[in-house]
């Protein structure tokens, strides 16, 4: 119940592209959903987040989409660059951030 | 700027060796945590800390020790007791309350090799 569901491990999509990560969660207690980037060499950075009160989260070219019911969300990154390039790692969390529970990542590769 | 600092970046150690990293944040935040991260796992609790001279055990704490006698201040100590040290190690910190509680902020981690 405490694992987060992260899919593909890897991705390339060639520059213009939309790429498409998935999670799925089990523990309806969670009631944050971020994602974090990170380079290679680098601590993660938060790059959006959503709570479960709504459907859609858009920053930039960045957007979530929630499904509650289906206790799935997914990150969808419009008009790729080769600079998206990175890992992206979903997390789940309630109460504080010592119950964050990440997934395994995804390798993102935007080819130029 | 505000941010956290982890030293060294990269350090070998000989096997039968405690080696301590160090993780500093000026961000004023009460909450501190240390991640393990191995490729294909994603980041994996060890310690994490809500007050000063107070800290809790993650998920994978055997062979590991902290200490926070400063607010700004979380170092993590790998013993020789820890099987399979060699990994990628991020500091976090976080407010210990409200909106901000669940935003982590990283350091840009410290790369132990066990030689």
């Amino acid at each position: 119940q405490q694992q987060v569901k992260q899919s593909p491990q890897s991705l390339i999509v060639q520059k213009g592209g939309i790429p498409i990560i998935n999670c799925a969660y089990e523990n309806t207690a969670f009631d944050y959903f971020p994602w974090y980037q990170q380079f290679p060499g680098k601590g993660p950075a938060l790059l959006i987040a959503i709570r479960p009160d709504v459907s859609e989260k858009k920053e930039g070219r960045f957007t979530i989409s929630f499904n509650k019911s289906a206790k799935q969300f997914s990150l969808h990154i419009m008009d790729s660059q080769p600079g998206d390039s990175a890992t992206y790692f979903c997390a789940a969390a309630w109460g504080g951030g010592f119950k964050t529970i990440f997934g395994a990542g995804t390798r993102l590769f935007v080819k130029a | 700027d505000g941010g956290i600092t982890q030293s060294p970046k990269y350090l070998f150690r000989k096997e039968g060796q405690n080696v301590t990293l160090s993780c500093e944040q000026n961000l004023n935040h009460d909450a501190m945590y240390w991640y393990r991260q191995d490729p294909g796992q994603g980041l994996r609790l060890i310690y994490y800390s809500q007050i000063v001279n107070d800290f809790q055990k993650g998920d994978i704490a055997e062979g590991y020790s902290v200490s926070r006698e400063k607010k700004e201040s979380f170092p993590l100590t790998v013993t020789s007791a820890q099987k399979n040290p060699t990994a990628f190690y991020l500091c976090a910190s976080s407010s210990d309350r409200g909106p901000g509680a669940n935003v982590l902020t990283f350091g840009a981690g410290s790369r132990l090799t066990v030689l």
